[in-house]
């Protein structure tokens, strides 16, 4: 199984722009698509972005997506930075190998 | 409104036995794929197990293979986890999430919390 290896964690100050990346450790990361959710503290994750980089209805496009096969790795960016955004985030993808679910190890945005 | 809810979650000795359920709302269930994730305290999120629409086709974690058994009865709208043989390190909120179709998750429940314990 490949792993996904995200930053532990980020911060920025409101209104600024922040990238999480999620960088694949074999195989191409354009073979499966890669999903973002965002799990704020004791709730359950929604989905922020799926299918590398679309958006569920009711995800504000300050939330997009994008994969990079020259650095193996996807990327959540977040514009305009809220203080609600404040929350984990994990990257997660799918070994068609195997069959596995993975997920990266999370990363926490601080917004301050 | 689709809704997923978790049961059957507690605390339990090492070496013992429990069984989950997740009851499905607000969607036809026997159309969805459907995935138990699992989340230690503190720690990110693990897949643990998935099973099809139907039933007939089921996959495990390495770390759960052999332990845990998935199932579902889609007359009821319900999802299951028997967990046996349980480690310390099966401690988790179990979640589960249902599989739109592109190997992502759309809903998930609230989770229930199994807790490993002596």
């Amino acid at each position: 199984n490949f792993m996904l290896t995200q930053p532990h964690s980020v911060s920025e100050s409101p209104g600024k722009t922040v990238t999480i990346s999620c960088t694949r450790s074999s195989g191409s990361i354009a073979s499966n698509y890669v999903q973002w959710y965002q799990q704020r503290p004791g709730s359950s994750p929604t989905t922020v972005i799926y299918e590398d980089n679309q958006r569920p209805s009711g995800v504000p496009d300050r939330f997009s997506g994008s994969i990079d096969s020259s650095s193996n790795s996807a990327s959540l960016t977040i514009s305009g930075l809220k203080t609600e955004d404040e929350a984990d985030y994990y990257c997660q993808s799918y070994d068609s190998s195997n069959p596995y679910w993975v997920f990266g190890g999370g990363t926490k945005l601080t917004v301050l | 409104e689709v809704q997923l809810v978790e049961s059957g979650g507690g605390l339990v000795q090492p070496g013992g036995s429990l069984r989950l359920s997740c009851a499905a709302s607000g969607f036809t269930f026997s159309s969805y794929e459907m995935n138990w994730v699992r989340q230690a305290p503190g720690k990110g999120l693990e897949w643990v197990s998935y099973i099809s629409s139907s039933g007939s086709t089921i996959y495990y974690a390495d770390s759960v293979k052999g332990r845990f058994t998935i199932s579902r009865d889609n007359a009821k709208n319900s999802l299951y986890l028997q967990m046996n043989s349980l480690r310390a390190e099966d401690t988790a909120v179990y979640y589960c999430a249902r599989v739109p179709g592109s190997y992502d998750f759309d809903y998930w429940g609230q989770g229930t919390l199994v807790t490993v314990s002596s």
